[in-house]
């Protein structure tokens, strides 16, 4: 059973391009959470997404920044024209579908250089 | 009233040792306490978890502790081992309100050979 798989594990942007970050989850898993840890820092939450629907985006910053988990295929996280401050590794994490419950795995993560 | 506050920041251990480490949380929604262990260039791994109808888990090298009234949770990690050395996260969320996870600052384990 394969883990939380991210695409691409480094992404280098230039300031006002965009970034696409990808997450497949654990089979079986229909939650997605996506979470943003800038350097030396922990783990921030940014949106918590089910198949079709935001469930919760209050840790998404109010501009640039989308998230979507469609009925087929991957999780995306969109940044739109980045920002040196948007460097940051950025990692999703999946939990199995009706439980309730926290636990959540995490995929290897996106590493996102602006320069 | 979100914050997890964590302590201490880095922690240096000799091999066999007990490496504990500490956090603290404010709201009282919480009901879902876990630890991560993060290698350089990792991501998160689930380690253990607590919920709070138990003031204690154990599992293998590793233990929770757990104490509702001061609102304070622990990691202890026994026997450590230089594999050990990695940087661990406590976390707490409300499953029942969608379960986000509400991170501590991290603390830097080092256990020395």
């Amino acid at each position: 059973n394969a883990g939380v798989m991210q695409n691409p594990r480094h992404l280098v942007r230039r300031r006002g391009q965009e970034a696409r970050l990808r997450c497949s989850p654990m089979k079986g898993h229909s939650h997605v959470y996506w979470y943003r840890q800038l350097p030396e820092e922990g783990l921030k939450f940014m949106v918590y997404l089910q198949k079709e629907n935001i469930i919760d985006e209050s840790g998404m910053p109010k501009e640039r920044f989308s998230a979507e988990f469609p009925k087929e295929g991957p999780s995306i996280l969109r940044i739109q024209q980045v920002v040196r401050g948007d460097s940051a590794a950025y990692f999703c994490a999946s939990s199995p579908l009706g439980q309730g419950t926290g636990e959540q795995y995490f995929g290897p993560g996106t590493r996102l250089t602006v320069t | 009233q979100q914050q997890v506050k964590q302590s201490p920041q880095s922690l240096i251990v000799q091999k066999g040792g007990i490496s504990i480490i500490n956090c603290a949380y404010e709201n009282t929604a919480f009901d879902y306490f876990p630890w991560y262990q993060q290698f350089p260039g990792k991501g998160p791994a689930l380690l253990i978890a607590i919920r709070p109808d138990v003031s204690e888990k154990k599992e293998g090298r590793f233990t929770i502790s757990f104490n509702k009234s001061a609102k304070q949770f622990s990691l202890h990690i026994m026997d450590s081992q230089p594999g050990d050395s990695a940087t661990y996260f406590c976390a707490a969320a409300h499953e029942t309100s969608g379960s986000r996870l509400t991170f501590g600052e991290g603390t830097q384990l080092t256990v020395n050979p």
